[in-house]
């Protein structure tokens, strides 16, 4: 099945700090967008950037997007103690005529204050 | 923005009893639901797809029988975990989306059930 992996699977930045997170995919997509997990929670949507789109940004957020290399990253700058959480990306797709996301494997992030 | 309820946040119960998580979304329209199982420091693993009105379609490994899913209305889906043995403790989260383009999924909280 088609899934998105993460890279670095864990990051450990002074607060202050850009964090910058990577990830690739198999199959062409429509969209791909970014959630990010606290610990025990549930998820929530960061970003979603379209497939014609390069590059997102939403306040600290930058999301780019190469559809060539099938890659995308996260960027969140000046990073704060609260940023400390997992993030995913994800990739719907549309096999059997319905649409489903599934998710990489997650960079957990640390932002030490 | 998009709030979606999960419906208990945690459940401890004895071995053979049958679970029932709620899944709501709360201010629009949830023509599709999915249900995901996390392990510890896990990816979520999704287990089935359900849109309103039809039978939930599976993903490869999952046991129909064993996890009952409903989407009777457009605003809820039920997850029962029927039987529970320990090995189904798990975190399980459910997500909602409309049927508009290029929307995306919004989040329950989340269970955590734990059988003894």
């Amino acid at each position: 099945s088609q899934q998105g992996e993460e890279d670095p699977q864990a990051l450990s930045i002074q607060e202050g700090e850009n964090a910058t997170m990577n990830c690739s995919y198999k199959t062409s997509i429509n969209n791909l967008q970014w959630y990010r997990q606290n610990s025990g929670r549930g998820l929530v949507h960061l970003i979603l950037i379209r497939s014609n789109e390069r590059e997102k940004h939403s306040g600290r957020l930058r999301v780019t997007l190469d559809t060539s290399k099938k890659s995308s990253s996260l960027l969140i700058t000046a990073s704060r103690a609260a940023d400390t959480a997992s993030y995913f990306c994800a990739t719907p797709f549309l096999p059997g005529g319905y649409q489903k996301v599934t998710f990489g494997t997650g960079t957990k992030l640390q932002v030490i204050p | 923005g998009a709030v979606v309820s999960q419906h208990p946040s945690w459940v401890i119960c004895k071995s053979g009893t049958s679970v029932k998580i709620e899944c709501r979304s709360l201010d629009f329209q949830a023509t599709t639901m999915f249900w995901y199982r996390q392990f510890p420091k896990q990816s979520l693993m999704l287990m089935a797809t359900s849109n309103e009105g039809s039978k939930a379609t599976y993903e490869q490994g999952v046991e129909k029988d064993k996890f009952l899913i409903n989407h009777a209305s457009l605003t809820l889906s039920t997850l029962t975990v029927t039987s529970a043995h320990p090995e189904d403790s798990s975190f399980y989260i459910c997500s909602a989306r409309s049927d508009r383009v290029n929307q995306p999924q919004h989040f329950g909280d989340g269970t955590r059930l734990s059988i003894l």
